[in-house]
């Protein structure tokens, strides 16, 4: 079946640093990939996405790019913002299974001024 | 064009009520996807409907949980005597069709069961 596998969290930076966020993924098919963004006591939010192999997806300063020969989607930053803090969600849409979603299990990351 | 609203945003229920929480898809958007988000974890695919239809019930517990979508109105969570393990994050997402690569999220429904 397909799965995403997030790094552990949380994660904490202080404003203006370096973010990678990894994410991997199993897939029997050929998925669309996403990064999805909750903040607190909010629905979640697309962040960006690609639907193939070597796609690179991006927003307001993030971006991530499909790897189909690591089966990585990760998500970076330049220099993060206290605005980011947030938690961030990798998934992947299978077309063979309806399109549903298959979530990772979110890292939170916490940005300091 | 209004995104995809879910109400009530809170809901508290004794244990052994019932719960109804509803969808209402982004206009023009016929698939309606329900997650559910427990405590510290990722959300989870519950089910999967089209109008009047379901389509995949592959993630719904076997037993009190049931969804449908009518022909008029919202998208409808039920779940039949709740217990303290239902207490989570509910949510929906649209989408315009299928193969479609984006689906859209409501806020979500904050079960908790006292």
């Amino acid at each position: 079946g397909n799965s995403v596998t997030q790094m552990e969290g949380p994660v904490t930076l202080s404003e203006e640093a370096f973010l990678t966020i990894n994410c991997t993924y199993t897939a029997t098919g050929y998925p669309s990939l996403f990064w999805y963004v909750q903040y607190p006591g909010e629905g979640l939010q697309l962040l960006l996405k690609a639907t193939k192999a070597d796609d690179k997806g991006s927003n307001k300063g993030f971006e991530a790019t499909y790897r189909k020969e690591t089966t990585s989607f990760h998500l970076e930053k330049g220099s993060v913002q206290v605005s980011d803090s947030a938690v961030y969600f990798c998934a992947l849409s299978d077309p063979g299974a309806n399109s549903k979603l298959t979530f990772g299990k979110g890292i939170t990351l916490s940005v300091r001024p | 064009n209004a995104g995809v609203m879910q109400n009530p945003r809170h809901l508290v229920r004794r244990r052994g009520q019932e719960a109804r929480l509803r969808c209402s898809p982004m206009k023009g958007h016929s698939h309606v996807y329900w997650y559910r988000q427990l405590p510290e974890e990722g959300l989870k695919f519950m089910v999967y409907l089209q109008k009047e239809n379901i389509i995949d019930e592959s993630g719904m517990p076997k037993e009190r949980f049931s969804a449908e979508f009518p022909k008029e109105g919202p998208s409808i969570l039920r779940i039949q005597q709740v217990v303290r393990g239902d207490s989570a994050a509910y949510f929906c997402a649209s989408s315009p069709g299928t193969g479609a690569t984006e689906a859209f999220f409501g806020q979500g429904t904050r079960l908790t069961v006292v």
